[in-house]
């Protein structure tokens, strides 16, 4: 059974950089999979981020992509998050997940993570 | 940019039949996906594949797909059935992903 936890800052200034990492359990990062960063601001609805596969190709929501970076790291079997100039909008939970896709019932997420854009 | 668009909420009586449905350019082709979330917990897989159920998860829960408009149908919806459901799928070139905006289903 895959199992995923994000680590990082409960904390980050404005302007500042939110970073993340999601450490991957019971299963291969280097496996034939998408790797996800999904977040929900407090009451709202859920965002996706953007993934990664192994290899280090990414895909990036279009409205954050000039501040995310996604990144891999094989020996440690996780992956992680960087979301610059972060203001109060991007206060909110973060999940790691690696969401079912074509012909799988197989989705993992992470329990999330609070993250708190505050100076 | 790609758009999934869901009903704010939906109310049932127990015992009812909740639809909840979700729109979008891209699904006819592209799968639909439904998850479930309750307060305080991340999301669960109801539905993946338009209309396949995962193991766990009770009958009356079903999913179809038709054009540009998929369905997540709870037959015989109970208490515990309420929560926020999204849809989920991809953009038509399949880099992007997308959730609806969310529909909360109370059961009363």
């Amino acid at each position: 059974q895959v199992q995923l936890q994000e680590s990082g800052p409960g904390l980050v200034k404005p302007s500042g950089t939110l970073s993340l990492t999601c450490a991957v359990s019971g299963g291969s990062i280097s496996s034939s999979n998408w790797w996800s960063w999904v977040r929900q601001p407090p009451g709202k609805g859920l965002e996706w981020i953007g993934e990664i596969y192994h290899s280090g190709s990414t895909n990036y929501n279009p409205s954050l992509k000039s501040r995310v970076t996604i990144s891999v790291d094989k020996s440690k079997n996780q992956f992680s998050l960087k979301l610059s100039s972060v203001t109060a909008a991007d206060t909110a939970v973060y999940y790691c997940a690696r969401l079912a896709a074509a012909g799988t019932e197989e989705d993992y997420w992470g329990q999330g993570t609070l993250v708190t854009v505050f100076s | 940019s790609f758009e999934l668009t869901q009903p704010p909420s939906v109310s049932v009586s127990p015992g009812q039949t909740a639809r909840i449905t979700c729109s979008g350019d891209a699904l006819p082709k592209k799968y639909a996906y439904w998850y479930q979330q309750k307060s305080g917990q991340a999301p669960v897989l109801v539905i993946y594949d338009d209309s396949k159920r995962p193991s766990g998860i009770p009958e009356r829960f079903s999913g179809s797909s038709s054009g540009t408009m998929a369905t997540l149908t709870i037959s015989g919806a109970r208490v515990e059935d309420e929560a926020d459901y999204y849809c989920y799928s991809t953009d038509s070139s399949g880099n992007h992903g997308v959730f609806g905006g969310g529909t909360k289903l109370t059961v009363l």
